[in-house]
């Protein structure tokens, strides 16, 4: 229950392309999901994150959309660039502890 | 800015050896600092949450006497791997946040090898 299932594993878009990771989750006592970027030998980067209480929220190009009945939520990028090759992950936590559970990762691969 | 520093960034050492990996809070003083290891191709998976003047909450399954965590000050927590072993090289990576705050922004992680 505390799993945080994530995909696709990989991910290849064209330059320009939207780029769509999934992620769902069954601990309904998550509330705090945010999406992290990771270049290879590098510390993960905090992207975007949402609470529950919003079903989208944009920050430039990333947009995460929330669906709460269906306990997923999912990250897009518009206009991806080659400079957006990375494994991106998503988390999940509960407030008390705030301790992250995070996706599986999907290894993004943007060409071209 | 890194908010989060980490060191060394990588170091190589001998089976048997013990290894003291640092982590500090640059522009916050972090009251819980989190610590993953990361192997390749996988998730990152939490190791310990560290708490300032506390002892450190181990996860299922992580050895506390192999894996020492001091966190003494509000901008430093330090991982030590006891009696390091092959099967530990692996990528550190600490994290902190804050009271009342839900971020966790992450270092730029330890590269560990063992001999």
């Amino acid at each position: 229950q505390q799993q945080v299932k994530q995909s696709p594993q990989s991910l290849i878009v064209q330059k320009g392309g939207i780029s769509i990771i999934n992620c769902a989750y069954e601990n309904t006592a998550f509330d705090y999901f945010p999406w992290y970027q990771q270049f290879p030998g590098k510390g993960p980067a905090l992207l975007i994150a949402i609470r529950p209480d919003v079903s989208e929220k944009k920050e430039g190009r990333f947009t995460i959309s929330f669906n709460k009945s269906a306990k997923q939520f999912s990250l897009h990028i518009m206009d991806s660039q080659p400079g957006d090759s990375a494994t991106y992950f998503c988390a999940a936590s509960v407030n008390q502890g705030g301790k992250l559970i995070f996706g599986q990762g999907t290894e993004l691969s943007v060409k071209p | 800015g890194a908010v989060v520093s980490q060191h060394p960034s990588w170091v190589i050492c001998k089976s048997g050896t013990s290894v003291k990996i640092e982590c500090r809070s640059l522009d916050f003083q972090a009251t819980t600092m989190f610590w993953y290891r990361q192997f390749p191709k996988q998730s990152l998976m939490l190791m310990a949450t560290s708490n300032e003047g506390s002892k450190a909450t181990y996860e299922q399954g992580v050895e506390k006497d192999k894996f020492l965590i001091n966190h003494a000050s509000l901008t430093l927590s330090t991982l030590t791997v006891t009696s390091a072993h092959p099967e530990d090289s692996s990528f550190y990576i600490c994290s902190r946040t804050g009271q009342g705050i839900r971020e966790q922004f992450f270092g730029p992680g330890t590269r560990l090898t063992v001999l």
